[in-house]
This record gives structure tokens, sequence and C-alpha cells, in this order.
């Protein structure tokens, strides 16, 4: 089944201690991005990645890193979390970035609900 | 600077009426994705229609069409005979180079 999975589902942290979200995706796309929905305010896109080795800033990428070492997975690391990145987060990927259609139809992961104390 | 702009929070309609939700957007590239995402409180993002900038048509999926009026810059989502299973969030969203941005969504409710 085509799909986008993401690890952990729910996730209670504290302040500064690091985390990685995991993403991965079996759609052999190339196109793999981050969101954060915070409600009123819609869903904010982090980072995205092109292709493998190619990442670039969205519109919120303050605190997050991000790396794409293989196709399929796209980690998102917080480094220090502040309660400020509570929230709820989306990985999504797109069979290409390269075409306005292909960059926008994209397949959404089932959300990791993240609360920093 | 790039915006997109879904003006009315909520929506209220009964079963089998249509429905129509507002998305405006800004951009000075002439080329552009225009989108609807439909977020049911599950919360999982379900893809539903695409328009591209240079479509001379108007685009349609089943229930949805798409009301694109370019020089007004806006995209409203037209839902016809509304059902009880499209109560919802939905996102108006555009591309533009290699970057999707969402509007903030309406909510929509569905009454039988």
């Amino acid at each position: 089944e085509a799909q986008v999975t993401q690890n952990p589902r729910y996730l209670i942290t504290v302040t500064g201690k690091k985390l990685t979200v995991t993403c991965s995706q079996n759609m052999n796309h190339e196109y793999m991005s981050w969101y954060r929905q915070d409600p009123g305010l819609g869903l904010r896109q982090i980072y995205y990645s092109m292709n493998v080795e190619v990442t670039d800033k969205g519109d919120v990428p303050e605190g997050y890193k991000v790396s794409r070492k293989e196709k399929r997975n796209f980690p998102l690391i917080l480094e220090s979390p502040s309660p400020n990145q509570t929230s709820l987060y989306f990985c999504a990927s797109s069979l290409s970035g390269r075409t306005a259609l292909k960059l926008g139809t994209q397949y959404f992961g089932p959300g990791t609900r993240l609360l920093v104390l | 600077a790039q915006k997109i702009t879904q003006t009315q929070p909520g929506m209220f309609v009964q079963e089998k009426e249509a429905v129509t939700l507002d998305c405006t957007y800004d951009t000075s590239d002439p080329s552009y994705g225009l989108f609807w995402y439909k977020q049911p409180s599950s919360g999982e993002m379900i893809f539903l229609i695409y328009q591209g900038s240079y479509d001379q048509q108007n685009a349609t999926e089943g229930r949805y069409s798409l009301n694109f009026q370019k020089a007004r810059k806006s995209a409203n989502l037209v839902i016809s005979a509304s059902q009880l299973g499209d109560s919802a969030m939905y996102f108006c969203a555009m591309s533009f180079g290699t970057a999707l941005i969402f509007g903030k969504g309406t909510t929509l409710s569905v009454s039988s």
C-alpha cells in the first residue's frame, strides 16, 4: 500500500531534549516536505527536499533540522525543543517538485502530535 | 510575496445543498498551481482538486469543482450535493516554484 509513515504519532518531551521524528515513504517520490499545523494558522512549511541530499528552508525553519540521505526517508530533528514548537507535524511527499501539479499533489503522513513542556 | 487567504472560518450547510468555500491568492508569478485539501476530524490530509494557472477550464472532480477566476485571483471550491461525510476542515493551497503554501482553513459543517 502506498503510504507515508511517521513515528512517533504522539510525543511528550521536555524543553531542550533532542528529538527526531521519522518520516518514510514507499512511493519512490522525489519531493518530501515537513509542515506544522497550529490552530488558526493553517499548515506552514518547515523544510522541503527536492531529492536526495537537496534540502531547503520553508516558511518556518528556525529550530528545526532535516536530512535526506536516502530517497525514502526525511527525518525532522529538533535539537533543543522549546514549548513554542508544540504542534501537529505532518510529513508529505509528492512525485516531483518540478511541476506545479506534481508538487502540489502531496501524500500526507498521519501526523505527529508533539507537546514540549 | 505569495499569500493565500481563506476568509470564512466556518461554514454551515444542510445535506444535499451546494456550498462554496472561498479562497483568494496573491502572487506575481505567472506559473502556479492551486489546490484544495480536506482534513476530516481524524486528522489526515486528503488531496481533492488541482487547477493550473494556465488552465482555461475550471477543474472538476466528482462533486468538487474549482471556480477559478484568474483576474480576481480567486479559486473557490464548490461542493455540490453536500453529504454528512463532507464535514471537515478544508484548506486552499498554492504552489509556486518549489514551495507549497496553505491558507488557514475553513471548517465545513454539514447537517441533516
